[in-house]
């Protein structure tokens, strides 16, 4: 079966800092790959999504950026971070062949 | 582009009340649709969905969702709550055929509260 990965599952970090968040899929290939953001009371925003290895596509502009080294694994950077960049950060995938995403633990994100 | 509208931001039910939530999409292709539930510090976990055949969808933990593509609408209903339904829910939507790079639009969420 698959599962998915995501860590760490709480960061406290100060402005001005970097950030990686990292998240793995098992279990299948060539999935397709999300980060979101949820922030209280707005709702699920969508940050990247990835269709292969290399492929990144932005939906919103931001401080943040996202890389997929290899085919399950898929990473959500930032140089500098913002306060506006604390949230509840989730990685999802999806199956080429199937219709529902599935969802990682979260990582709640607090910058000071 | 699509849109979905969860018309509640919270709702609370006593428990063993049924409960229904309420979602709108905005499209008029034919479309996917979801149900997902987020219980505290947790992620999304797939309640129901709808992809084509009976209106009328079942999921887990008794929840279950019809779909009526003339109103565009697609609530969730449960015939008895209990207190471990108290959680956020989350309405999503996506064109039919899904493409490789089409995106599932999710709702604004549903904060469910369910009262002694």
């Amino acid at each position: 079966s698959q599962t998915i990965h995501q860590w760490p599952a709480t960061l406290v970090q100060p402005v001005g800092s970097p950030l990686s968040l990292e998240c793995t899929v098992e279990g299948t290939s060539n999935p397709n790959l999300y980060w979101y953001r949820q922030a209280a009371g707005r709702g699920l925003q969508l940050l990247f999504y990835s269709v292969g290895i290399g492929q990144i596509s932005s939906e919103v502009p931001q401080n943040l950026s996202a890389s997929r080294p290899q085919d399950r694994q898929f990473i959500l950077s930032s140089k500098k971070l913002l306060l506006s960049d604390s949230g509840f950060y989730l990685c999802a995938w999806r199956h080429r062949t199937t219709y529902e995403q599935y969802f990682g633990p979260g990582t709640r994100l607090t910058v000071t | 582009a699509q849109s979905v509208t969860q018309l509640d931001s919270q709702v609370p039910v006593f428990e063993e009340a049924p409960v229904e939530l309420r979602c709108n999409y905005s499209s008029s292709v034919s479309v996917y649709l979801f149900w997902y539930v987020q219980y505290p510090n947790q992620g999304l976990q797939l309640l129901l969905k709808y992809l084509s055949g009976s209106t009328l969808v079942k999921g887990i933990n008794g929840f279950e969702a019809e779909f009526n593509k003339s109103q565009t609408s697609f609530h969730l209903r449960k015939p008895s709550v209990h207190i471990s339904d108290t959680a956020e829910y989350f309405c999503a939507v996506s064109d039919e055929p899904m493409n490789r790079d089409d995106k599932i639009i999710f709702g604004k969420g549903t904060r469910l509260h369910i009262l002694p």
